[in-house]
């Protein structure tokens, strides 16, 4: 059965900490990754990878994906307290449905 | 703007009763989601369409119906038959099929009463 495990669970940090959320996955036929992050309601879309070791980044956010080791790592930098968050990590494992299997996602908090 | 939007943001059933979601969205995308979100578990795909008129079950799917008569539509029925429905409901769509960025709509959080 295909899945989608995200570590930690949840994390409380101080303004200017930086944070590596986790995402590890076994799914049939991987053809990407997804990073959502959710402050109140909608999700909204942060990184798609596709491709092992290039690194996307968003200002102080960035994110890599390791094939070989099924995972991918989100970091944010000098974090704010707007960063607070859940961060959900998906992964396309479809033929071609775009369906997506999420895992359970990270509740950051940021404190002042 | 485009987006998509979902209705109400607040649902409350009573038990035995059937309730419908709504989701449009005007960004002329094909294909169309429906997952629940519970505490500590993340998001549940319960149906999904990638085009009109056809749609799939998800992982969840019992419990639940829905259509797909028009593109921008997708409405989601919660029936007596799902036991546990006081949960997040969140609507997605992308613009094709194996297009996998997904957007997301404002969700509405259904209790029963």
């Amino acid at each position: 059965e295909d899945k989608v495990v995200q570590s930690p669970l949840s994390l409380v940090v101080h303004e200017g900490d930086t944070v590596t959320l986790n995402c590890s996955y076994e799914v049939t036929n991987f053809r990407s990754l997804l990073w959502y992050k959710q402050e109140k309601k909608a999700p909204t879309f942060l990184f798609m990878l596709t491709s092992s070791g290039i690194e996307k980044k968003s200002g102080r956010l960035g994110s890599i994906l390791d094939k070989k080791e099924l995972s991918s790592i989100l970091n944010i930098t000098a974090t704010q307290t707007g960063d607070s968050a859940i961060y959900l990590c998906a992964v396309d494992g479809s033929s071609n449905t775009g369906k997506l299997i999420f895992g359970q996602g990270t509740t950051l908090q940021v404190k002042p | 703007d485009g987006g998509i939007t979902q209705s109400p943001k607040y649902l409350f059933r009573k038990e035995g009763q059937n309730v419908t979601l709504s989701c449009e969205q005007n960004l002329n995308h094909d294909a169309m989601y429906w997952y629940r979100q519970d505490p500590g578990q993340g998001l549940r795909l319960i149906y999904y369409s990638q085009i009109v008129n056809d749609f799939q079950k998800g992982d969840i799917a019992e419990g639940y119906s829905v259509s797909r008569e028009k593109k921008e539509s997708f409405p989601l029925t919660v029936t007596s038959a799902q036991k546990n429905p006081t949960a997040f409901y969140l609507c997605a769509s992308s613009a094709k099929v194996g297009s996998t960025e997904a957007f997301f709509g404002q969700g509405t959080r259904l209790t029963v009463v």
